[in-house]
Protein backbone atom coordinates (compact mmCIF):
# COMPACT_ATOMS: atom_id res chain seq x y z
CA UNK A 1 0.00 0.00 0.00
CA UNK A 2 1.00 3.34 -0.99
CA UNK A 3 0.76 5.94 1.76
CA UNK A 4 1.72 9.10 -0.59
CA UNK A 5 0.66 8.83 -4.08
CA UNK A 6 2.03 11.47 -6.82
CA UNK A 7 0.84 12.48 -10.14
CA UNK A 8 2.12 12.37 -12.84
CA UNK A 9 5.11 10.20 -12.71
CA UNK A 10 6.71 11.67 -15.62
CA UNK A 11 6.25 15.29 -16.93
CA UNK A 12 7.65 17.02 -20.22
CA UNK A 13 6.76 20.55 -20.88
CA UNK A 14 7.65 23.43 -23.00
CA UNK A 15 9.40 26.75 -22.13
CA UNK A 16 6.96 29.14 -20.06
CA UNK A 17 4.25 26.42 -19.48
CA UNK A 18 2.36 25.81 -16.20
CA UNK A 19 3.09 23.02 -14.45
CA UNK A 20 1.16 21.40 -11.57
CA UNK A 21 2.11 17.92 -9.74
CA UNK A 22 -0.44 16.56 -7.16
CA UNK A 23 0.52 14.63 -4.23
CA UNK A 24 -2.55 12.62 -2.08
CA UNK A 25 -1.51 11.03 1.10
CA UNK A 26 -3.21 8.75 3.94
CA UNK A 27 -0.93 9.07 6.63
CA UNK A 28 -1.97 12.31 9.49
CA UNK A 29 1.12 14.67 9.34
CA UNK A 30 2.05 17.58 11.31
CA UNK A 31 3.42 18.69 7.99
CA UNK A 32 3.86 18.03 4.16
CA UNK A 33 7.38 18.88 2.80
CA UNK A 34 7.77 19.30 -0.90
CA UNK A 35 11.95 18.26 -2.01
CA UNK A 36 13.59 19.02 -5.32
CA UNK A 37 16.63 16.60 -6.56
CA UNK A 38 18.33 17.44 -9.86
CA UNK A 39 19.99 14.43 -11.61
CA UNK A 40 22.39 13.04 -9.68
CA UNK A 41 22.04 15.51 -7.24
CA UNK A 42 21.44 16.51 -3.66
CA UNK A 43 17.92 16.70 -2.16
CA UNK A 44 16.96 20.50 -1.76
CA UNK A 45 13.31 21.77 0.08
CA UNK A 46 11.29 23.52 -1.38
CA UNK A 47 8.30 24.25 1.03
CA UNK A 48 7.24 23.47 4.02
CA UNK A 49 3.15 23.43 4.75
CA UNK A 50 1.14 22.83 7.42
CA UNK A 51 -2.11 24.80 5.82
CA UNK A 52 -2.72 26.94 3.15
CA UNK A 53 -0.40 28.40 0.47
CA UNK A 54 3.26 28.97 -0.03
CA UNK A 55 5.19 30.91 -2.49
CA UNK A 56 8.55 31.19 -3.18
CA UNK A 57 9.43 33.34 -7.07
CA UNK A 58 7.96 30.85 -9.20
CA UNK A 59 6.83 28.45 -7.19
CA UNK A 60 3.51 27.69 -5.50
CA UNK A 61 2.46 24.90 -2.86
CA UNK A 62 -0.71 24.56 -1.36
CA UNK A 63 -2.00 22.11 1.18
CA UNK A 64 -6.08 21.01 2.18
CA UNK A 65 -5.79 19.29 5.14
CA UNK A 66 -9.09 17.82 5.29
CA UNK A 67 -8.98 16.35 1.80
CA UNK A 68 -5.09 14.75 2.69
CA UNK A 69 -3.78 16.21 -1.14
CA UNK A 70 -1.33 19.17 -1.86
CA UNK A 71 -0.23 20.49 -5.14
CA UNK A 72 2.70 22.16 -6.26
CA UNK A 73 2.95 24.58 -9.10
CA UNK A 74 5.60 26.37 -11.19
CA UNK A 75 4.71 29.17 -13.10
CA UNK A 76 6.46 29.76 -16.59
CA UNK A 77 8.60 26.94 -16.56
CA UNK A 78 12.14 26.93 -17.39
CA UNK A 79 14.80 24.22 -18.38
CA UNK A 80 16.37 24.74 -14.85
CA UNK A 81 13.12 23.26 -13.01
CA UNK A 82 14.09 20.10 -14.59
CA UNK A 83 14.10 17.29 -11.68
CA UNK A 84 12.23 15.27 -9.92
CA UNK A 85 9.52 16.92 -7.29
CA UNK A 86 9.05 14.78 -4.57
CA UNK A 87 5.82 15.42 -1.94
CA UNK A 88 6.97 14.02 1.53
CA UNK A 89 4.49 14.36 4.45
CA UNK A 90 6.17 14.43 7.77
CA UNK A 91 4.25 12.31 10.43
CA UNK A 92 5.69 14.35 13.55
CA UNK A 93 8.31 11.48 13.44
CA UNK A 94 9.27 10.27 9.92
CA UNK A 95 8.63 11.28 6.21
CA UNK A 96 6.63 9.10 3.85
CA UNK A 97 7.62 9.89 0.21
CA UNK A 98 6.55 10.03 -2.65
CA UNK A 99 7.86 8.07 -5.75
CA UNK A 100 8.95 11.74 -7.13
CA UNK A 101 7.68 13.06 -10.45
CA UNK A 102 10.27 13.39 -13.08
CA UNK A 103 9.66 17.31 -15.12
CA UNK A 104 11.70 17.79 -17.95
CA UNK A 105 11.02 21.53 -19.74
CA UNK A 106 12.10 21.79 -22.89
CA UNK A 107 13.80 25.24 -23.99
CA UNK B 1 22.67 22.91 2.13
CA UNK B 2 25.17 24.14 4.42
CA UNK B 3 22.93 23.13 7.41
CA UNK B 4 24.18 19.42 7.41
CA UNK B 5 27.51 18.59 6.66
CA UNK B 6 28.20 14.90 5.18
CA UNK B 7 31.20 13.26 4.65
CA UNK B 8 32.42 11.24 2.50
CA UNK B 9 31.16 12.10 -0.94
CA UNK B 10 32.13 8.93 -2.20
CA UNK B 11 33.96 5.72 -1.42
CA UNK B 12 34.39 2.47 -2.85
CA UNK B 13 34.35 -1.03 -0.01
CA UNK B 14 35.70 -4.03 -0.29
CA UNK B 15 33.85 -7.13 0.24
CA UNK B 16 33.51 -7.61 4.30
CA UNK B 17 35.44 -4.01 4.99
CA UNK B 18 33.73 -1.31 7.45
CA UNK B 19 32.88 2.67 6.99
CA UNK B 20 31.55 4.99 8.90
CA UNK B 21 29.34 7.87 7.20
CA UNK B 22 29.32 10.96 9.20
CA UNK B 23 26.34 13.57 9.49
CA UNK B 24 26.47 16.76 11.38
CA UNK B 25 24.44 19.80 11.46
CA UNK B 26 24.50 22.65 13.20
CA UNK B 27 21.02 23.81 13.89
CA UNK B 28 20.12 22.39 17.03
CA UNK B 29 17.63 20.00 14.76
CA UNK B 30 16.56 17.33 16.94
CA UNK B 31 15.31 14.29 14.22
CA UNK B 32 17.96 13.19 11.84
CA UNK B 33 17.39 10.27 9.50
CA UNK B 34 19.82 8.54 7.23
CA UNK B 35 18.26 7.14 3.87
CA UNK B 36 19.50 4.91 1.38
CA UNK B 37 18.33 5.74 -2.30
CA UNK B 38 19.24 3.24 -4.85
CA UNK B 39 19.51 3.96 -8.59
CA UNK B 40 15.86 5.08 -10.40
CA UNK B 41 14.21 4.72 -6.84
CA UNK B 42 12.87 6.43 -4.00
CA UNK B 43 14.34 6.87 -0.38
CA UNK B 44 14.15 4.01 2.07
CA UNK B 45 14.85 4.75 5.77
CA UNK B 46 17.39 3.31 7.38
CA UNK B 47 17.75 4.36 10.63
CA UNK B 48 16.26 7.83 12.73
CA UNK B 49 16.76 9.18 15.62
CA UNK B 50 14.80 12.12 17.84
CA UNK B 51 17.02 13.46 19.66
CA UNK B 52 20.67 12.59 21.62
CA UNK B 53 20.62 9.21 22.61
CA UNK B 54 17.33 7.63 21.25
CA UNK B 55 17.47 5.91 17.16
CA UNK B 56 15.56 3.73 16.10
CA UNK B 57 14.99 1.69 13.20
CA UNK B 58 13.30 2.57 9.45
CA UNK B 59 12.47 -0.15 6.84
CA UNK B 60 16.08 -1.23 6.15
CA UNK B 61 18.18 -1.38 9.13
CA UNK B 62 19.57 -4.66 8.31
CA UNK B 63 23.74 -4.35 8.37
CA UNK B 64 24.03 -0.69 9.74
CA UNK B 65 24.16 0.48 13.09
CA UNK B 66 24.01 4.48 14.58
CA UNK B 67 24.72 6.57 17.26
CA UNK B 68 23.30 9.40 18.92
CA UNK B 69 25.64 10.63 21.46
CA UNK B 70 25.14 14.62 21.10
CA UNK B 71 22.20 16.98 18.95
CA UNK B 72 25.25 17.41 16.25
CA UNK B 73 26.38 14.06 15.11
CA UNK B 74 24.61 11.01 13.59
CA UNK B 75 27.25 8.79 12.17
CA UNK B 76 26.06 5.51 9.75
CA UNK B 77 28.60 2.66 10.75
CA UNK B 78 28.62 -0.28 8.17
CA UNK B 79 30.25 -3.19 9.49
CA UNK B 80 30.86 -6.07 7.01
CA UNK B 81 30.10 -4.11 3.81
CA UNK B 82 27.93 -6.03 0.93
CA UNK B 83 27.64 -5.34 -3.06
CA UNK B 84 23.69 -5.13 -1.80
CA UNK B 85 24.98 -2.05 0.40
CA UNK B 86 26.31 0.01 -3.01
CA UNK B 87 23.72 2.69 -2.95
CA UNK B 88 23.88 7.18 -2.41
CA UNK B 89 23.19 7.53 1.18
CA UNK B 90 21.47 11.00 2.09
CA UNK B 91 21.54 11.98 5.92
CA UNK B 92 18.66 14.72 6.82
CA UNK B 93 18.08 16.96 9.76
CA UNK B 94 14.86 18.57 11.14
CA UNK B 95 13.24 20.86 13.80
CA UNK B 96 10.12 19.08 15.27
CA UNK B 97 7.48 20.44 17.70
CA UNK B 98 4.51 21.44 18.72
CA UNK B 99 4.47 24.86 17.49
CA UNK B 100 8.21 24.61 15.96
CA UNK B 101 8.32 23.01 12.85
CA UNK B 102 11.50 23.42 10.32
CA UNK B 103 11.93 22.61 6.67
CA UNK B 104 14.10 19.86 6.21
CA UNK B 105 18.08 20.00 5.75
CA UNK B 106 19.49 17.13 3.60
CA UNK B 107 23.14 16.11 3.52
CA UNK B 108 25.08 16.37 -0.10
CA UNK B 109 24.64 12.63 -0.52
CA UNK B 110 27.70 9.53 -0.11
CA UNK B 111 27.93 7.70 -3.25
CA UNK B 112 29.34 4.12 -1.88
CA UNK B 113 30.36 1.25 -4.05
CA UNK B 114 30.86 -2.22 -2.81
CA UNK B 115 33.37 -4.09 -4.45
Amino acid sequence: KNEVEQSPQNLTAQEGEFITINCSYSVGISALHWLQQHPGGGIVSLFMLSSGKKKHGRLIATINIQEKHSSLHITASHPRDSAVYICAPHTGNQFYFGTGTSLTVIP
Amino acid sequence: NAGVTQTPKFRILKIGQSMTLQCTQDMNHNYMYWYRQDPGMGLKLIYYSVGAGITDKGEVPNGYNVSRSTTEDFPLRLELAAPSQTSVYFCASIRQGLSTNTEAFFGQGTRLTVV
